[in-house]
């Protein structure tokens, strides 16, 4: 079992491009999260699925945008990146709504 | 208030002494308290949570206390370890699982 897997590790943008993160999950939860960490604010949902096909906004989700296509991924993205956004994005997922989320590794992301 | 305060900032405990983290809350709907570990360059991981039903739970040497009445609660690390050094952060559960995470604490355990 691999977990919770995420594509990239790293990346660098320049203010307006785009990009999408891929995040993956073998084992078979049904919710997945997307939250961004930055220093002394903890982790904060962008938005989350509760189910293929489905997602929902979370406390900061405006700039990005997901898609659910298969319940084993959830994408995360940037249409038009701002340094705002420059963080590190953490996928989470969960058998049961919410509780015991498992982190994927995340993707340190740089806007300049 | 959906918002999960969380102190000290940073800690520093010599090994063998016990840390003591603290979170305090507004929202009574919130209905379950986990806390996460998080090593530099990882994601968090689960290490322990509680329900607001219970005013204790211990695993290992990880426990929390909880105080409803008060809003609050704590994780306790005995005989603290080098290898605990991490930052920890609190959450709270509402609506359906949606959690929200305190600030953090990065602790440091000296030898």
């Amino acid at each position: 079992n691999a977990g919770v897997t995420q594509t990239p590790k790293f990346r660098v943008l320049k203010t307006g491009q785009s990009m999408t993160l891929l995040c993956a999950q073998d084992m078979n939860h049904e919710y997945m999260y997307w939250y961004r960490q930055d220093p002394g604010m903890g982790l904060r949902l962008i938005h989350y699925s509760v189910g293929e096909g489905t997602t929902a906004k979370g406390e900061v989700p405006d700039g990005y945008n997901v898609s659910r296509l298969k319940k084993q991924n959830f994408l995360l993205g940037l249409e038009s990146a701002a340094p705002s956004q420059t963080s590190v994005y953490f996928c989470a997922s969960s058998y049961v709504s919410g509780y015991e989320q498992y982190f994927g590794p995340g993707t340190r992301l740089t806007v300049t | 208030q959906q918002q999960v305060k969380q102190s000290p900032q940073s800690l520093i405990v010599q090994k063998g002494g016990i840390s003591i983290i603290n979170c305090a809350y507004e929202n009574t709907a919130f209905d379950y308290f986990p806390w996460y570990q998080q090593f530099p360059g990882k994601g968090p991981a689960l290490l322990i949570a509680i329900r607001p039903d219970v005013s204790e739970k211990k695993e290992g040497r990880f426990t929390i206390s909880f105080n409803k009445s008060a809003k609050q609660f704590s994780l306790h690390i005995m005989d603290s370890q080098p290898g605990d050094s991490a930052t920890y952060f609190c959450a709270a559960s509402y609506q359906g699982g949606k959690l929200i995470f305190g600030q953090g604490t990065e602790l440091s355990v000296k030898p």
